[in-house]
């Protein structure tokens, strides 16, 4: 299957400071990349859909000033959470849907760990 | 809007035995996809099963078959032949317009 990478898969971070995460898709080009947030033994929460040069689609209650979304190429995206607090520390999850593909499906990165201090 | 639930928090099976997760979804859509991810430790969401909506026919992948009740709005999924790799947390999803919504997920534990 295809296959999407983070980076980093954990990182912690002090109160205020801003953190970039990156996705990539590494043997097939995304359409279409997608941010989720999973809280601890919770499900995933789709946070925005962002597609190669435009901007990003934010779900209703994600503040897009806070968590900054680029999508540069078919194949990166990146997430940076500005002015990181405590309560943003969460597992960050990416996916990709494979250009071309007949399915709707995506292909999800291994996640990144944020605590915020 | 769409919803999942998956009603059951955990369940648990022993090796070799078969078991069914349930799941159930709210749509006023009549073409879409559903699928079953697990997640097992390590995080990694691994797709385990797809079913479109508009195939009558339910899903099977080796261990793993689905079975689709659209009218009802069911979609569950049967795991055959457990084995101790299974054990992982599986969530069920709803795609339309190529936005995932998950269900809340169950927890499944595979004993020797």
């Amino acid at each position: 299957g295809a296959v999407v990478s983070q980076h980093p898969s954990w990182v912690i971070c002090k109160s205020g400071t801003s953190v970039k995460i990156e996705c990539r898709s590494l043997d097939f080009q995304a359409t279409t990349m997608f941010w989720y947030r999973q809280f601890p033994k919770q499900s995933l929460m789709l946070m925005a859909t962002s597609n190669e040069g435009s901007k990003a689609t934010y779900e209703q209650g994600v503040e897009k000033d806070k968590f900054l979304i680029n999508h540069a190429s078919l194949t990166l995206s990146t997430l940076t959470v500005t002015s990181a607090h405590p309560e943003d520390s969460s597992f960050y999850i990416c996916s990709g849907d494979q250009r071309g593909s007949s399915y709707n499906e995506q292909f999800f990165g291994p996640g990144t760990r944020l605590t915020v201090l | 809007a769409q919803t999942v639930t998956q009603s059951q928090p955990e369940m648990s099976v022993q090796e070799a035995e078969t078991v069914t997760l349930s799941c159930t979804y709210d749509t006023s859509e009549s073409d879409y996809y559903l699928f079953w991810y697990k997640q097992p430790p390590s995080r990694q969401m691994i797709l385990v099963i797809r079913q479109e909506a508009y195939k009558q026919q339910n899903a099977t992948e080796n261990r793993f078959s689905v079975n689709f009740q659209k009218a009802a709005k069911s979609f569950s999924l049967k795991i055959s032949d457990s084995q101790l790799g299974d054990a992982a947390m599986y969530f069920c999803a709803y795609d339309r317009a190529d936005k995932l919504i998950f269900g809340t997920g169950t927890r499944l534990q595979v004993f020797p």
